[in-house]
């Protein structure tokens, strides 16, 4: 039973425009979000997160929205750049674990 | 910091033979983190530890699968006797209490 959910497998976006990467969660417990970005062969590295108190967070060209009501999020990436290209992981977790529950990852292309 | 080191970064192995991953933690980091990815169930939580002692080890599938944590720079995933399903890459990761996970570059078994 996936916990966290990302419908899409991949996505391609020209080099300038807004990627948008989606992620849907059933467990209404979790209160903390997280997006990893990985490149081939390397770990995961982490991205940004948002806490269930806050409905965007921003950090620079990246921006994670939390909408709890539809329990889903999502990562806009504006502009998209060709190094932006790497499989981007959603996680969710609960105040007072520390197990993250992850996604299946979208594989992102930005091309040049 | 060197980071996350994993060894040995690739494993084949045949079918019913035993696997040990191994895993050093960043210096200073008290929890301890197993993971494995598929293309089905994207990063799964295997086990993790604190401060050397296993905390949650619900993720780990079978009796087949054993971690160990003999001190703070050095863990252990085995799999004894190994199958063709138990192929995936396998990441182990660190983090201190309040910080986000650091991932090693993980270990890419194939059993045959």
């Amino acid at each position: 039973d996936q916990q966290v959910k990302q419908n899409s497998p991949s996505l391609s976006v020209q080099e300038g425009r807004i990627s948008i990467l989606n992620c849907d969660y059933t467990n209404s417990m979790f209160d903390y979000f997280l997006w990893y970005k990985k490149y081939p062969a390397e770990g995961p590295t982490f991205l940004i997160s948002i806490s269930s108190i806050k409905d965007k967070n921003e950090d620079g060209r990246f921006t994670v929205f939390l909408n709890k009501s539809a329990k889903h999020l999502s990562l806009h990436i504006v502009p998209s750049q060709p190094g932006d290209s790497a499989v981007y992981f959603c996680a969710a977790s609960t105040s007072g674990t520390y197990k993250y529950i992850f996604g299946t990852g979208t594989r992102l292309k930005v091309l040049a | 910091d060197a980071g996350v080191i994993q060894s040995p970064r690739h494993e084949v192995t045949e079918m019913g033979q035993e696997v040990t991953l191994r895993c050093k933690p960043i210096s200073g980091h008290d929890y301890l983190f197993w993971y494995r990815q598929t293309m089905m169930r994207g990063l799964e939580l295997l086990i993790y530890f604190n401060n050397n002692v296993p905390i949650d080890d619900s993720g780990m599938p079978e009796d087949r699968f054993s971690a160990k944590m003999p001190n703070a720079s050095f863990s252990t995933l085995k799999i004894q006797p190994s199958e063709p399903r138990d192929s995936a890459v396998y990441f182990c990761a660190s983090s201190l209490m309040t910080s986000s996970r650091f991932f090693g570059p993980g270990t890419r078994l194939t059993v045959l």
